[in-house]
């Protein structure tokens, strides 16, 4: 296993267009994270996935976001009617149980013009 | 509020001299907390977790300690080469019923040769 693996890398839309980006975790990994992360600041906190089971989501994540995880394996991001305030480097984790350290992928940097 | 506070100035030092990052928070009750290094364009990797009960934790060349009366931890690299250059993230965990990390926005390492 070669660790989180995220796509695509880097992603260019128009304002108003959907984009959806795809995390493949460690696969004896159960927990699944999305962060964001703007230039300058720290990761935050979007989502959590246990499995298939969405357990958390952020206020951040607003009806725009969605997120899922079928059969507990890879997990998609997708953000609807994008506006210029998403673009960030959005970031998947994974970890075996808590109190672990995450592991996570390269990111996808998503720019909205 | 809540805050997590790691100094916004890069820290600057020569090599071979000991780095000390410093990560404060308030109004937070971790169970554990870790540290991450990230270099630019990358996401963070995993360096150390500390639980609330331990004091101190090493790892090769790094140290962390865990003060939950001041609410403060500290990050020590010694014998600090140019290869440590990075930003280093602080992240609280096993708060409440949260599953998630929360991260403070990093501190920056730069070690001259």
């Amino acid at each position: 296993d070669t660790g989180v693996s995220q796509n695509p890398r880097h992603k260019i839309t128009k304002r108003g267009q959907n984009v959806t980006f795809r995390c493949d975790p460690i696969s004896e990994h159960n927990r699944l994270y999305w962060y964001r992360q703007t230039l300058g600041q720290g990761p935050e906190f979007l989502t959590y996935f246990q499995n298939e089971a969405q357990l958390e989501k952020s206020r951040l994540l607003s009806d725009r976001f969605s997120a899922e995880r079928p059969k507990g394996s890879f997990s998609t991001l997708e953000i609807q009617r994008t506006e210029q305030g998403d673009s960030a480097m959005y970031l998947c984790a994974s970890s075996p149980r808590d109190a672990y350290g995450y592991t996570f992928g390269s990111g996808t940097r998503l720019t909205v013009v | 509020s809540q805050k997590i506070e790691q100094n916004s100035e890069a820290l600057n030092i020569q090599e071979g001299k000991t780095a000390t990052l410093t990560c404060n928070y308030t109004n937070y009750s971790p169970a554990y907390l870790q540290w991450y290094r990230q270099d630019p364009g990358r996401g963070p990797v995993f360096l150390l977790l500390i639980r609330e009960n331990e004091k101190e934790k090493r790892k090769e060349r790094l140290k962390v300690t865990f003060d939950t009366t001041l609410k403060q931890s500290l990050f020590h690299i010694t014998a600090s080469q140019p290869a440590d250059s990075a930003t280093y993230l602080c992240a609280l965990g096993g708060m409440d019923s949260s599953y998630k990390l929360i991260f403070g926005s990093g501190t920056r390492l730069l070690v001259r040769p």
